[in-house]
């Protein structure tokens, strides 16, 4: 079973949708969780960090449910320029950051 | 944009032959890595470094060897290139703590023929 699994899609939704992806992990004492936006052929880029409580970046809300061991990001009011593949990202102790595979998400006008 | 600096941007080699990927930084972060991305894997962690001469093997290490002798600069080498390796690099910095998000460098197109 890899560390982190994600839907790699494709979502492929119109424009003002809302979009919701889920992302599991397999290592209960996992620190620290993120989101990442990634367009063809560009380096990965942070979109938000993920902390307990939830948390809220304008359209974008991400939360974390440790006893389910999953994260979340939802995607409100979606643009043309949401189109990406998403990734999400868990500290699974000390360096290691592992990644999931990413989920595609095309925005359709 | 965090100032990281991949080179090459792209290299074509032949199977066999030595490669060397640069990583330089201008944050002066103590946290550095690199990754390789192939479809359906995502991204996995290739070597990290946690301070001058401190490094250690990530996930997918065999075949590859790092170094990193300045704070700013982390290289990657691939000993004798095989085509398995053909990948895009990426590096990655994080500050503070080991809990802190990745920046990435703009990727290394590597094709090994």
């Amino acid at each position: 079973r890899k560390e982190v699994e994600q839907d790699p899609g494709p979502f492929n939704v119109p424009e003002g949708a809302t979009v919701a992806f889920n992302c599991t992990y397999s290592n209960s004492a996992s620190q620290s969780f993120f989101w990442y936006r990634q367009d063809c052929r560009k380096e990965p880029k942070l979109l938000m960090s993920v902390y307990s409580s939830g948390n809220e970046d304008g359209r974008f809300t991400a939360q974390l449910n440790r006893a389910s061991q999953y994260i979340s990001l939802l995607i409100r009011d979606s643009k043309l320029s949401d189109s990406a593949t998403y990734l999400c990202v868990v500290n699974i102790g000390s360096n290691d950051m592992r990644f999931g595979a990413g989920t595609r998400l095309t925005v359709k006008p | 944009d965090a100032g990281i600096t991949q080179s090459p941007r792209h290299k074509v080699t032949e199977t066999g032959t030595p490669v060397t990927l640069r990583c330089h930084q201008t944050e002066n972060h103590r946290y550095m890595y690199w990754y390789r991305q192939d479809p359906g894997h995502g991204l996995r962690l290739i070597h990290y470094s946690y301070g001058v001469k401190d490094t250690d093997k990530g996930e997918v290490s065999d075949g590859y060897s790092v170094s990193r002798s300045k704070t700013e600069d982390f290289l990657l080498t691939l000993e004798s290139a095989t085509s398995s390796q053909t990948s895009v690099y990426f590096c990655a910095i994080s500050g503070a703590d080991y809990n802190s998000p990745l920046h990435f460098g703009n990727g290394t197109r590597l094709t090994v023929t």
